[in-house]
């Protein structure tokens, strides 16, 4: 079965600069999250999209922006990068149904992100 | 506010051995419960979740929970450890929004080691 697909699995920046990270769910899902890992933490929720709209938002950061295309993929951008943005970043997918809560959410593998 | 609680970082096991996993939640009404798998360096894996009905919820790689609204506790159990096993578990709730499910709040995980 297809599962989340998120690119690139690993990326190496220097501080201040930006990384894009791009996310692209299971077929049919239409809503997506973000999360990030730091070293030996759980993940942190940062933000949500149902329909390319913005859903849920977390501890995201002001430097830190996203969006969901039209093909329901999603991309997040980071700039000013600090070395505390080092973490692995995951995004998951889910199908919403409309007046139900039955969401189950599936993990892309990750994108570790280095910040030197 | 929601939280979830996993009271042991650290759990050694012998292989063939049983495991229970505990995870404790706060939450305002009845919580959309989860446990997912990490292996080092991968993605989050779905074991299984639980969302209403039976209390005891089977999953994949033989693993079952069970959820106690009166402990407020959803305890991960395997009768026989095998290996492979080892990994880190999360424990997490779906916290609810405007009749969809948002973001997941996760445990802080706890690290299962198998000895041979």
């Amino acid at each position: 079965a297809a599962g989340v697909i998120q690119s690139p699995r690993h990326l190496i920046k220097e501080k201040r600069e930006t990384a894009t990270l791009k996310c692209y769910p299971i077929p049919r899902h239409d809503t997506v999250y973000w999360y990030q890992q730091g070293p030996g933490q759980d993940p942190q929720f940062l933000i949500s999209f149902y329909e390319k709209m913005q859903s849920d938002k977390g501890s995201i950061p002001d430097r830190f922006s996203a969006q969901q295309f039209s093909d329901y993929h999603s991309e997040l951008n980071m700039s000013s990068l600090e070395l505390g943005d080092s973490a692995l970043y995951f995004c998951a997918s889910s199908f919403r149904l409309a007046g139900l809560i039955l969401e189950t959410q599936y993990f892309g593998p990750g994108t570790r992100l280095l910040v030197l | 506010a929601q939280s979830v609680t996993q009271p042991d970082i650290h759990i050694t096991v012998s292989e063939g051995a049983s495991l229970e996993l505990r995870c404790n939640y706060s939450y305002g009404a009845t919580p959309y419960l989860f446990w997912y798998v990490q292996s080092p360096g991968q993605g989050l894996q779905l074991l299984l979740k639980y969302f209403s009905g039976d209390t005891l919820v089977q999953g994949i790689k033989g693993f079952e929970a069970e959820f106690k609204r009166s402990q407020s506790s959803f305890n991960l159990r395997k009768p026989s450890v095998h290996w492979s096993d080892a990994a880190e578990y999360f424990c997490a709730v779906g916290p609810v929004y405007g009749g969809s499910q948002g973001n997941l709040i996760f445990g802080k995980g706890t690290k299962l080691s198998v000895k041979p």
